[in-house]
């Protein structure tokens, strides 16, 4: 059975910090991994999505890598902001279905 | 991207009444639909899996006949909570798959409170 495990639960950080979110997973035949946001009470909104072939994506100040074989991923935000606060999920798509981490917690203080 | 839309955002209802949600891609057709739940800090869970036309999978332990689910065209999926209870208050979110691409877009979510 896939697990997917976040670490650390909750991150506080000051404006300008650059910092990493980590994901693992048990079983390394996914077919994507994909991080999201989600503010409080809201949805979620895709960042990146990296497919299995390949190691990593980049969006603006958002960088997303994938080592596959180790069961690890990681979202590096450089210069964050009090706006990149959320919850930062990750996700393993196996079998046509996400399977969600639990989450890491940011919070930038100002 | 694409467009989910849920509806309603929020809704309070009474123990025992039935709910139903909606979620609608608004600029794509969907061919897979998917419910998911999640508790206070919690992670989503999967509850079931629709195909239009087809009869919704559901994830073990998710009753069926407690949260009916019907995927009546491309662009539209109800999850119907049937006699709620205060233990199904929960935050509810759909999304939705098309045809030619691999990825899921979400809809904002349902804030479910049962008194």
């Amino acid at each position: 059975k896939q697990e997917v495990t976040q670490i650390p639960a909750a991150l506080s950080v000051p404006e300008g910090e650059n910092l990493v979110l980590n994901c693992s997973f048990t079983d390394s035949a996914i077919y994507n991994l994909q991080w999201f946001r989600q503010d409080p009470g809201k949805g979620l909104t895709s960042l990146l999505l990296i497919q299995s072939s390949q190691r990593e994506q980049t969006s603006g100040r958002l960088n997303a890598s994938l080592d596959k074989s180790s069961g690890r991923s990681t979202l590096y935000i450089a210069a964050s902001q009090p706006g990149d606060s959320a919850t930062y999920l990750c996700a393993v798509k196996r079998g046509g279905k996400l399977i969600f981490g639990q989450g890491t917690e940011l919070s930038v203080k100002p | 991207g694409a467009v989910v839309s849920q509806h309603p955002s929020r809704v309070i209802c009474k123990s025992g009444t039935s709910v139903k949600i909606e979620c609608r891609s608004l600029d794509f057709q969907a061919t897979t639909m998917f419910w998911y739940r999640q508790f206070p800090k919690q992670s989503l869970m999967l509850m079931a899996t629709s195909n239009e036309g087809s009869k919704a999978t559901y994830e073990q332990g998710v009753e069926k006949d407690k949260f009916l689910i019907n995927h009546a065209s491309l662009t539209l999926s109800t999850l119907t909570v049937t006699s709620a209870h205060p233990e199904d208050s929960s935050f509810y979110i759909c999304s939705a798959e098309g045809a030619s691409t691999d990825t899921q877009y979400f809809g904002p979510g349902t804030r479910l409170t049962v008194l």
